[in-house]
């Protein structure tokens, strides 16, 4: 079974703060995505990384920065919190390239921000 | 550029009815589209998906979908909903010619069963 793993389910922080949401695929996915999910709002993509050390913005970029240092790790970074980013962040990874190729999802961090 | 358009942010039936969520797709080559679903507080599972061999696609806990060209329609549907059905479900498209393991998402639909 592929394996998304999140570093927390619930992650409580103040405004300011420099905030780390970790992402760990054991699949050997090039793909790896970044979203936040808010009622109503669907899924929004925030970056994508398609390689070690590659990624594209995606729909809503502003106040996030991304890593990816190894393959299977990809690093969600707020550099200073706000309370607009009190969301659902979800994790995904899948293969690239030109087949039927679904994502598979984490269980998500909700951060708060106060 | 490919898009999703969920008609109806949140769908009710009572338990044993007809389930029927609707899923219209755009694209300007030809599409790969799926169907993920949500309970709470956990991340999003593939339910199905359309790989272009068949029109009619069965999925995971008695779901089905028919990619309908000429509609741009990709409608999920089940016979009979479950109390256990209840859940947020989103369409998805992604695009065959280029790297199609990035997809658009729709809005999603929370659908409720009523006992």
């Amino acid at each position: 079974d592929v394996k998304v793993t999140q570093s927390s389910r619930y992650l409580v922080k103040r405004t300011g703060e420099k905030v780390f949401l970790e992402c760990v695929q054991d699949m050997d996915h090039e793909n790896m995505f970044w979203y936040r999910q808010d009622p109503g709002l669907g899924l929004r993509l925030i970056y994508f990384s398609y390689d070690v050390k590659m990624k594209e913005k995606g729909d809503i970029p502003e106040g996030y920065s991304v890593s990816r240092e190894k393959k299977e790790r990809f690093s969600l970074i707020l550099e200073s919190a706000s309370t607009n980013q009190t969301s659902m962040y979800l994790c995904a990874s899948s293969l690239v390239g030109t087949g039927t190729y679904e994502q598979y999802f984490g269980p998500g961090t909700r951060l708060t921000v106060t | 550029a490919q898009s999703v358009t969920q008609l109806g942010s949140h769908v009710s039936v009572s338990e044993g009815a007809l389930v029927l969520l609707r899923c219209n797709y755009s694209s300007s080559v030809p599409p790969y589209l799926f169907w993920y679903v949500q309970y709470p507080n956990q991340g999003l599972q593939l339910l199905l998906k359309y790989t272009s061999a068949a029109t009619l696609v069965k999925g995971i806990n008695g779901f089905e979908a028919e990619f309908k060209k000429s509609e741009t329609s990709f409608h999920l549907t089940k016979p009979s909903a479950h109390m256990s059905d209840a859940a947020e479900y989103f369409c998805a498209v992604s695009a065959a010619n280029t790297n199609a393991g990035k997809s658009t998402f729709g809005d999603g639909t929370t659908l409720t069963v009523k006992p």
